[in-house]
């Protein structure tokens, strides 16, 4: 069936370093790509999105990049703080229904 | 605005028992999705309502089901509840039918069911 898979599970960064996080997903038809982070013990919020007719997507210290072709997205991070520690989760939606990712902990070292 | 809200926050069910957990959207979301959050399985897509419709559903027994409401609330039940039902459920509004138009999904805060 349908799946998104993410890696890495786990990832341990010194501030100031960039973290990247990678999805790739099997359902030809997803045409919407979310991200979310989800603070212990809070629910998850959307920190950035990139539809299918985009390539790639920037909000200051956050971008997203699709490629299509070889069903991959991914996750980047610059200038990495403590408070962007948290649980990452990758998504693609086909017209409503989600497919989640199994989250990257992202731990950021002083 | 205020956000989704979802009740009750904390729920402890023995097996067998049937729940009903309850999911307000965001004032003009028409659409409300539910997930089951577990520590094992991550994020599960249960289902989709949106304009009283079930639009789309996951993978799950037909234990689960869910409804929506004209005023865009949504229900879900679980009925004979099982063990591995003990899970944080989630639900999300958008303003359309989740990734149709790729509207933001808003998320509450969860229902924590824990079933003994």
């Amino acid at each position: 069936g349908e799946n998104v898979e993410q890696h890495p599970s786990t990832l341990s960064v010194q501030e100031g370093d960039s973290a990247v996080i990678k999805c790739t997903y099997s359902d030809s038809a997803s045409n919407y790509f979310p991200w979310y982070k989800q603070e212990l013990g809070k629910r998850p919020q959307l920190i950035i999105d990139i539809r299918s007719n985009v390539g790639e997507k920037k909000d200051q210290r956050i971008a997203v990049t699709l490629n299509k072709t070889a069903k991959h997205f991914s996750l980047h991070i610059t200038e990495t703080q403590p408070e962007d520690s948290a649980v990452y989760f990758c998504a693609a939606s086909s017209w409503g229904k989600f497919q989640f990712g199994a989250g990257t902990q992202v731990v950021v070292t002083p | 605005k205020a956000g989704v809200t979802q009740t009750p926050r904390y729920l402890i069910k023995t097996r067998g028992q049937q729940v009903t957990l309850s999911c307000s959207p965001i004032s003009g979301h028409r659409s409300v999705s539910w997930y089951q959050q577990t520590p094992g399985q991550g994020l599960q897509f249960l289902f989709e309502y949106f304009s009283e419709t079930q639009r789309n559903k996951g993978n799950f027994p037909g234990r689960f089901s869910g409804r929506q409401f004209s005023n865009s609330r949504s229900e879900m039940n679980v009925s004979t509840l099982e063990l591995g039902d003990s899970a944080l459920y989630l639900c999300a509004s958008s303003t359309t039918s989740g990734g149709a138009a790729g509207d933001t999904q808003y998320f509450g805060p969860g229902t924590r069911l824990t079933v003994l």
